[in-house]
């Protein structure tokens, strides 16, 4: 069974800081993995899509890379701001069904 | 664009009732998931649905059934409630493999 892992379960860094989420995975059969952002009480809003086949994707301040066959993926965010203070979740895609971490909740302080 | 449409937001349920959550998508997805976030647990998947006419148990479907109304419709169904069902669930969509999934707002159910 896939099993995902997300460390740090929880990070605070000072605004402006540059900052990197570390996901992990035990199975490299993926299609692609995602990252995720989740605000309170809301639901998953999708960040970036990286195919199996890709090594990175960008969208403004954040960048995600992919090493398929280590298992891992990073989640780079550069100068960080309080408007992105949630929690970030990443997930597989195995064909049939994701498999999430737990997530990193991050608090970005003013 | 509507995405993915839960109902209800919140439910109240004593143990034994029985209640069923909607879900509705507009982005002529072929699969659809639904899900249960507990605290310290990540997302689960409870049961999906590769394609109109299927469905699959995931994770956790003790306790739970499904049904494909339609390409649009998944809904989820609590034949009777226990406390272990107090979680927030979401439904989620997805096209083809390799695209991006979406999720609907979540459905808080609480069972006392």
């Amino acid at each position: 069974k896939q099993e995902v892992t997300q460390i740090p379960a929880a990070l605070s860094v000072p605004e402006g800081e540059n900052l990197v989420l570390n996901c992990s995975f035990t199975d490299s059969a993926i299609y692609n993995l995602q990252w995720f952002r989740q605000d309170p009480g809301k639901g998953l809003t999708s960040l970036l899509l990286i195919q199996s086949s890709q090594r990175e994707q960008t969208s403004g301040r954040l960048n995600a890379s992919l090493d398929k066959s280590s298992g891992r993926s990073t989640l780079y965010i550069a100068a960080s701001q309080p408007g992105d203070s949630a929690t970030y979740l990443c997930a597989v895609d195995t064909g049939n069904q994701f498999y999430f971490g737990t997530g990193t909740s991050l608090t970005v302080i003013p | 664009n509507a995405g993915v449409t839960q109902t209800p937001k919140f439910q109240v349920l004593k143990t034994g009732q029985s209640m069923t959550l909607q879900c509705a998508q507009d982005m002529n997805h072929n699969s659809m998931y639904w899900y249960r976030q507990d605290p310290g647990m990540g997302l689960r998947l409870i049961y999906y649905s590769a394609s109109e006419g299927t469905t699959d148990k995931g994770e956790v479907p003790n306790g739970y059934n499904v049904s494909r109304l339609n390409k649009r419709e998944f809904s989820l169904r609590l034949e009777s409630a226990a406390p272990s069902q107090t979680s927030v669930y979401f439904c989620a969509s997805k096209g083809f493999s390799g695209n991006t999934i979406y999720f609907g707002e979540g459905s808080w159910l609480t069972v006392v």
